[in-house]
């Protein structure tokens, strides 16, 4: 069964900079996009970022675009979340979920969350 | 403020039905598929529907999805205290190449 696993969570100061893990088993990691969503503390769901299958294009939200950095290691099977320049407004629950495509594309399995919490 | 627009809260009966709004313009929700997705306090979110309509393996034919114009609509027949939980729904915004969530609605069972 598909399993999405974050890691890398925790407390740091605003500046600082975080790198998130999401470990993919029980599909084809190669052949997905895979998305980074958080959700701060109270609030909705905000999507942060996408990559395609291959690595080959990024799209991020304009609130991380230029500080945040997704990428992914196929061979490891592994998703990352490079987070440079963080601020408080960044504290949030960051989920890593698979894209699936049909007739469109979206997000099917979620990882349980790693939570991030900027603070001085 | 999201890009979708929900309702904030919708509530009803056990037994009801109810139907839960998501609003949105020409660059997502119009021409781009819409997914809904189910959140229970303190865990991931789950997908409920897919493609506007569709329903992944598992989901019970009580949630259904659909989709006129620039708004998208999720039902949920037969209401369970089970069901309380927060939706939320999401499609691709064209003109911003990004994902774009609705800001939930939460669904109480009286």
């Amino acid at each position: 069964q598909v399993q999405l696993v974050e890691s890398g969570g925790g407390v740091v100061q605003p500046g600082r900079s975080l790198r998130l893990s999401c470990a993919a088993s029980g599909f084809t990691f190669n052949s997905n996009g895979m998305y980074w969503v958080r959700q701060a503390p109270g609030k909705g769901l905000e999507w942060v970022a996408l990559i395609w299958y291959d690595g080959s294009n990024e799209y991020y939200a304009d609130s991380v675009r230029g500080r945040f950095t997704i990428s992914r290691d196929n061979s490891k099977n592994t998703l990352y979340l490079q987070m440079n320049s963080l601020r408080v407004e960044d504290t949030a629950v960051y989920y890593c979920a698979r894209e699936k495509g049909d007739s469109g594309y979206y997000p099917d399995y979620w990882g349980q969350g790693t939570l991030v919490t900027v603070s001085s | 403020q999201s890009v979708l627009t929900q309702p904030p809260s919708v509530s009803a009966a056990p037994g009801q039905k109810v139907t839960m709004s998501c609003s949105g313009t020409s660059s997502n929700i119009e021409h781009n598929y819409v997914s809904w997705y189910q959140q229970f306090p303190g865990t991931a979110p789950k997908l409920l529907i897919y493609d506007n309509n569709k329903r992944p393996s598992g989901i019970p034919d009580r949630f259904s999805g659909s989709k006129s114009g620039t708004s998208a609509t999720l039902g949920i027949t037969g209401l369970q205290t089970g069901d309380e939980a927060d939706y939320y729904c999401g499609t691709w915004d064209t003109s911003r190449s990004a994902w774009v969530f609705g800001g939930g609605t939460k669904l109480t069972v009286l």
